[in-house]
């Protein structure tokens, strides 16, 4: 059964790194989204891509993050300067069409030093 | 700030209870409503979406229901089994943005 993967499983990175954050959605999805789960907290929307441009973002995705499909498999989020409060579960999630059920991945546990 | 509710937080039954919890959502802009089932160490797992006032679904013994007007989804599961132990998680769907709910964490006794 095809899934989404996410790499690496978990990230340790100092403040003021960069981190690029990687999925590998379901082949024939066109919808790809992340999300982050501060521990203990609620899972929260960051963006939404769909047709290689940004269809949606919350507030949270503030210009320190960035999104990219580079090579027509992965989708990746970056983080161009981590802060502390960075430190979350990242998951992935793709769908076939927008809003329509999504699937996620494993996620990536970040954790900023 | 858009505002998911969901009730009880956590939840213990015996197996074979039936049980039900609560998502409350904005009524106004609504597009849909999915419910995900989230097992530890595993990634949430879609069970429902749900976009008409009114809707039932049904999944084996779980079954949910929606009201856009009010702006509330129960979600149901008869004769609770253990394996049925994990976070259920509802998500409001408004524009292209997915609002998650804190989830009700349901532990079946066996």
């Amino acid at each position: 059964e095809p899934e989404v993967t996410q790499t690496p499983s978990h990230q340790v990175t100092q403040m003021g790194q960069e981190v690029i954050l990687r999925c590998v959605p379901i082949s024939n999805h066109l919808y790809f989204y992340w999300y982050r789960q501060i521990l203990g907290q609620k899972v929260e929307f960051l963006v939404s891509f769909y047709n290689n441009e940004i269809s949606e973002k919350s507030e949270i995705f503030d210009d320190q993050f960035s999104v990219e499909r580079p090579d027509g498999s992965n989708f990746t989020l970056k983080i161009r300067s981590t802060k502390l409060e960075d430190s979350a579960m990242y998951f992935c999630a793709s769908s076939v069409l927008a809003r329509n059920e999504q699937f996620f991945g494993p996620g990536t546990r970040l954790t900023v030093l | 700030i858009l505002n998911v509710e969901q009730s009880p937080q956590s939840l213990h039954v015996q197996e074979g209870d039936s049980t039900n919890f609560t998502c409350s959502f904005p009524s106004s802009n609504f597009y849909a409503l999915h419910w995900y089932r989230w097992e530890t160490a595993k990634s949430p797992e879609a069970l429902f979406v749900m976009t008409l006032n009114g809707d039932e679904k049904k999944k084996g013994r779980i079954s949910a229901t929606l009201n856009t007007k009010e702006g509330y989804s129960y979600l149901y599961i008869k004769g609770s089994q253990p394996e049925d132990s994990a976070t259920y998680l509802c998500a409001f769907v408004t524009g292209n943005q997915f609002y998650f709910g804190t989830g009700t964490s349901l532990t079946v006794i066996p």
